[in-house]
């Protein structure tokens, strides 16, 4: 079964709209980290935010947020105010710290979701 | 600056001519991963390593070797490069301790194609 599911392979949105990408994740540990990355045209991936499982608040960074939704076991960006630089690839990712040392460290990724900023 | 650095960037090759990757991160990082990345299928985990001498096969190790001698340094090795294994691979590390939030950073990438 897929750890991290990204369902929208594409996005579009106007400058200056919200947009919201969609993750949804797959685990039974309690303890765990989700991380969204972001992948421009020239390749490079950036990491954007961080919320983990224990976080009561939603996690913030700038016109990034990440609404976080443990029962329901999602975990979707919302980017505000969005600007023509942000359209590239972005992908979901997770962290589980679940002891077992062999998966300890592992990132699972989603399959990423293109988003492309219209003027 | 803290980074991981791989290279080449770019690489064409010829199916069978052995090539290494190399990699190396500035951040005194325990762990070190390698992924690919081919179109639809989002990042995929070749090869990990815990610490030095210690590494473990990911989800597509079939064709890749890897070693950990220093702690700075991960390579990855294709013995005998084919068609399939063209694809832009990526270099991370992170933090290895129980904690979610060990941000995992990642090299440039090296885009390999195998004639």
């Amino acid at each position: 079964a897929q750890k991290i599911t990204q369902t929208q392979p594409g996005m579009f949105v106007q400058e200056k709209e919200a947009v919201t990408l969609d993750c949804t994740y797959d685990t039974s540990d309690q303890s765990y980290g989700l991380f969204w990355y972001k992948q421009p045209s020239s390749g490079e991936m950036i990491f954007l935010i961080y919320q983990g499982s224990y976080d009561e608040q939603n996690a913030t960074e700038g016109r990034y947020s990440l609404n976080f939704q443990k029962a329901r076991k999602s975990a979707n960006l919302v980017i505000s105010a969005s600007q023509l630089g942000d359209s590239a690839m972005y992908f979901c990712a997770m962290r589980e710290v679940n002891g077992r040392g062999s998966t300890l460290g592992r990132l699972y990724f989603g399959r990423g979701t293109q988003l492309t900023v219209w003027p | 600056e803290a980074q991981v650095t791989q290279n080449p960037r770019y690489l064409i090759t010829v199916t069978g001519k052995k090539l290494t990757v190399t990699c190396s991160q500035n951040m005194n990082h325990e762990y070190m991963s390698w992924y690919r990345q081919d179109p639809g299928l989002g990042l995929r985990q070749i090869y990990y390593s815990m610490n030095v001498e210690v590494t473990d096969k990911g989800d597509v190790p079939e064709g890749y070797k890897v070693s950990r001698k220093e702690k700075r340094n991960f390579p990855l090795i294709l013995e005998s490069p084919s068609p399939n294994q063209t694809s832009l691979y990526f270099c991370a590390s992170s933090l290895k301790g129980a904690k979610a939030k060990n941000i995992q950073y990642f090299g440039a990438g090296t885009r390999l194609s195998v004639l």
